[in-house]
């Protein structure tokens, strides 16, 4: 069965340069999320859509933004990277929002900001 | 408020025994899932038990929920080196839809 695709698998930039992290939700999945991991810390949520509407936010920095397009797949742009955005960020997809959906995980992409 | 705190944070035990992991939370949910993760890899859902539900099998896992005290166990019986990965329990606010929230996870590992 086809799982949650994130691109690229790893990233390596520079400061204050620019990075996009894209991800292609199982079929007919309508949400996507994107987590945030640090080195041994737990995934903390950065913003999620529903039906291409972000539907909400979590801890993202301004300098993020993301947004999920017609064929539901979803991009997060980051902007004026820093040391501390190197970590592991997973999407996630689910299909529709009830509070009993559970959450397909992406393999992540690893991005490291030198 | 962190949500879904887990205890105890390392674990490390022999194959066959049982495991243990437990969780606690701060504000009302509809439901609690358990995710499990291999190093540097995606989370993989194990089980969810709803708010009106006390406990819930499958396979050799086992949750149980306890929503006056605001915490749940995930007990993994006869554990295999194979179980060794982090595990994270994650919550679903009550009040309609929101973000999953995952704790800090343990930090399974299961010597053959």
């Amino acid at each position: 069965a086809a799982g949650v695709i994130q691109s690229p698998r790893h990233l390596i930039k520079e400061k204050r340069e620019t990075a996009t992290l894209k991800c292609y939700p199982i079929p007919r999945h309508d949400t996507v999320y994107w987590y945030q991991q640090g080195p041994g810390q737990d995934p903390q949520f950065l913003i999620s859509f529903y039906e291409k509407m972000q539907s909400d936010k979590g801890s993202i920095p301004d300098r993020f933004s993301a947004q999920q397009f017609s064929d539901y797949h979803s991009e997060l742009n980051m902007s004026s990277l820093e040391l501390g955005d190197s970590a592991l960020y997973f999407c996630a997809s689910s299909l529709g929002q009830g509070t009993d959906e559970k959450l397909f995980f992406g393999s992540g992409t690893q991005l490291s900001v030198l | 408020s962190q949500q879904g705190e887990e205890d105890p944070q390392a674990l490390s035990i022999q194959e066959g025994e049982n495991a243990t992991m437990n969780c606690s939370y701060k504000t009302s949910i509809n439901n609690l899932q358990w995710y499990r993760q291999n190093s540097g890899r995606g989370l993989v859902h194990l089980i969810l038990i709803r708010s009106n539900e006390r406990e819930k099998h499958s396979g050799r896992l086992r949750v149980t929920l306890d929503t006056s005290k605001k915490s749940s166990s995930l007990l993994i019986t006869a554990s295999r080196a194979a179980d060794t990965a982090s595990y994270f329990c994650a919550t679903i606010g009550s009040g309609g839809y929101q973000k999953v929230t995952f704790g800090i996870g343990t930090k399974l590992q299961v010597i053959p």
